[in-house]
């Protein structure tokens, strides 16, 4: 059974750093594009970076560029966030995702449960 | 940037309804179009991809349609576990968007 579990959410103060893991299970982590998703409070659907199998290819929104870096390590089965420079906005669930790599687009066919960020001073 | 526009904003249906849910593209995007399914306090499920595929698993009372800019998703027959809030995401483009969503209600 495919799994995704996010850990390291929490309350940071602004300007503040946190990072997210992503423990994956049941499939081959490295074989899959992985992405970042978030969901602000009462808000739609955000997404906010990928990376590529190998880690060679990276894509953020452009409210992270500079701030976010995402990364993975195959042999871990897992997924990261680091997010430095905080802001209140950035404040959302941050849920990790599986791109089903059917050469159908960025999609995403397993979604983690979420872990919920808080920026607030 | 490729903006992705839902409407309606939400529905009031009732069980045994048909349910249609639109999404435009700021601009074409072929065929390249998911729709999620998403309920409270819940991760959102992949129904449909490429505009007209059906997931595994997904009933077959959902459907979808368009290419270009403007893509539907059809409930055939609402059930009682569909309420819930619909998103719509082009997905060849970066940055990667979603629509606004689309909450299906209870009549």
């Amino acid at each position: 059974e495919v799994q995704l579990v996010e850990s390291g959410g929490g309350l940071v103060q602004p300007g503040g750093s946190l990072r997210l893991s992503c423990a994956a299970s049941g499939f081959t982590l490295s074989n899959y594009w992985m992405a970042w998703v978030r969901q602000a409070p009462g808000m739609g659907l955000e997404w906010v970076a990928n990376i590529k199998q190998d880690g060679g290819a990276k894509n953020y929104v452009d409210s992270v560029e500079g701030r976010f870096t995402i990364s993975r390590d195959n042999a871990k089965n897992s997924l990261y966030l680091q997010m430095n420079s905080l802001r209140a906005e950035d404040t959302a669930v941050y849920y990790c995702a599986r791109d089903p790599m059917r050469g159908d687009g960025y999609n995403f066919d397993y979604w983690g449960q979420g872990t919920l960020v808080t920026v607030s001073s | 940037d490729i903006q992705m526009t839902q409407s309606p904003s939400s529905v009031s249906a009732s069980v045994g309804d048909r349910v249609t849910i639109t999404c435009r593209a700021s601009q074409g995007i072929s065929s390249w179009l998911a729709w999620y399914q998403q309920k409270p306090g819940k991760a959102p499920k992949l129904l449909i991809y490429t505009a007209s595929s059906l997931q595994s698993g997904v009933p077959s009372r959902f459907s979808g349609s368009g290419s270009g800019t403007d893509f539907t998703l059809t409930i055939s027959s609402l059930q009682p576990e569909d309420f819930a809030t619909y998103y719509c995401q082009q997905v060849n483009s970066f940055p990667l968007t979603f629509g606004g969503g689309t909450k299906v209600e209870i009549k």
